[in-house]
């Protein structure tokens, strides 16, 4: 999985507690991005990050936020848990010529059950 | 604003057949155009790209694809698949204008290989 790792892997939590996901790669690549993945939507974009310190929304970020401090962590919070966040959550990576190509390398995602 | 169609969300075909996965996009500038597989339980894996060139492009695993500029598509081919090639495919595409370097990802085909 392209030197991106996701902890925890497999989470369960109740409703209303906050929750910390955490990204981290090893490939220094500029690019971040937090994906949902659920059954009939797809893949949908939380928020991405364009540098250190430097983030902005995707098309679902109500109820997230992020934070990027070093280039290789990433941290998705879920600043107080609903049932409807419960979902497969995919950290990606990317840079742009000549360092890759554009195209992004996902993590191995974290499964995120609120009860 | 950039879109991507998957037209059929499952495509069956019989292993040694050709098959393929159809994809078409729409985006303002030139296109960047990514296919993706994912198996179960796994983070989305690269395949190949279209960035400029040769209209086929040929990926890992024995795919490839093909862009077509008048029909705004970049359909997903192999010339004989394998029962390991069951999995979930996605298409997705980049916006040359793109400061995030974001992708819209189609809303996916499961590919079913069956002997």
């Amino acid at each position: 999985d392209a030197g991106i790792t996701q902890s925890p892997r497999h989470k369960v939590t109740e409703t209303g507690t906050p929750v910390t996901l955490r990204c981290h790669q090893t490939e220094n690549h500029r690019y971040m991005y937090w994906y949902r993945q659920d059954p009939g939507h797809g893949l949908r974009l939380i928020h991405y990050s364009y540098g250190v310190k430097d983030t902005d929304k995707g098309e679902v970020s109500d109820g997230y936020s992020v934070s990027r401090s070093k280039t290789e962590d990433f941290l998705l919070t879920l600043e107080s848990a609903t049932s409807s966040q419960t979902s497969v959550y995919f950290c990606a990576i990317s840079d742009i010529p000549p360092k890759i190509g554009y195209e992004q390398y996902f993590g191995p995602g974290t499964r995120l059950t609120v009860t | 604003a950039q879109s991507v169609a998957q037209p059929e969300d499952q495509v069956n075909v019989a292993e040694g057949n050709p098959l393929t996965v159809k994809c078409t996009y729409s985006v303002s500038g030139n296109p960047y155009l990514f296919w993706y597989v994912q198996y179960p339980n796994r983070g989305l894996q690269f395949l190949l790209k279209y960035i400029t060139g040769d209209n086929l492009v040929k990926g890992s695993y024995g795919f490839e694809a093909e862009f077509n500029k008048s029909q705004t598509s970049f359909h997903l081919k192999k010339p004989s698949a394998l029962v390991s090639d069951s999995a979930l495919y996605f298409c997705a595409v980049r916006d040359g204008g793109n400061a995030g370097n974001m992708l819209t990802f189609g809303g996916g085909t499961r590919l079913m290989v069956k002997p």
